[in-house]
């Protein structure tokens, strides 16, 4: 199993560009999750997910969209981006939203 | 809503020496409780997890016991390791259906200096 994998590693983007950040599992794990991580901010949750077709808003989910047409991936769309978004971005999953979640090794994302 | 409050960082110790990270939590319910570590360059895994009160979890000579009367759930180990370095993350997660969802705390840096 390859776990979660998260494509690119590094991406710069200038204010205003839109790009789609991706996210896949092959555990078959119905709960996946968007998380960034900012400097003494801890992990906040953007968007998530209980199964194929379902979405919901999390914590801070202006100025990104997410769908979820399979249960292996979990794309997350910034529209236009802001500098503001810098960041690194996570995603997870989990057989449900109270088990352990499997982190990706994460996108650092860089908005001039 | 639900919150986790984690001491304030960093922290620096020499090897072998005995660690102790705090961590508070306010929930409505009966939430599970974790520690979750992330080593340099790498994304979060579990450390360990309690899901109910009074247990204790465990793992690579770390331990939290799930204490709901002080609603604490502090890590400890006895002797840390330089391999020991990284941020460690307490978080919860409530039982409140398909709904339900991890908090985390801010996370703590602890470096291990040999």
């Amino acid at each position: 199993n390859a776990g979660v994998t998260q494509t690119p590693k590094f991406q710069v983007l200038k204010t205003g560009q839109s790009m789609t950040l991706q996210c896949a599992q092959d555990m078959n794990h119905e709960y996946m999750s968007w998380y960034r991580q900012d400097p003494g901010m801890g992990l906040r949750l953007i968007h998530y997910s209980v199964g194929a077709g379902i979405t919901d808003q999390g914590e801070v989910p202006n100025g990104y969209n997410v769908s979820r047409s399979t249960t292996e991936d979990f794309p997350l769309r910034l529209l236009s981006a802001a500098p503001s978004q810098t960041s690194v971005y996570f995603c997870a999953s989990s057989l449900g939203a109270y088990n352990e979640q499997f982190f990706g090794p994460g996108t650092r994302l860089t908005v001039l | 809503g639900n919150s986790v409050t984690q001491m304030e960082g960093p922290v620096t110790l020499s090897e072998e020496a005995f660690l102790t990270i705090n961590c508070t939590y306010t929930a409505t319910g009966y939430p599970s409780l974790f520690w979750y570590v992330q080593y340099p360059g790498e994304g979060l895994q579990l450390l360990l997890k309690a899901t109910k009160a009074d247990d204790k979890g465990s793992n690579k000579g770390f331990e939290a016991t799930y204490r709901k009367e002080t609603t604490s759930f502090h890590l400890e180990k006895g002797s840390v390791q330089v391999s020991d370095s990284a941020v460690y993350f307490c978080a919860l997660s409530d039982l409140g259906g398909a709904n339900s969802k991890l908090t985390f705390g801010k996370g703590i840096t602890l470096s291990v200096r040999p």
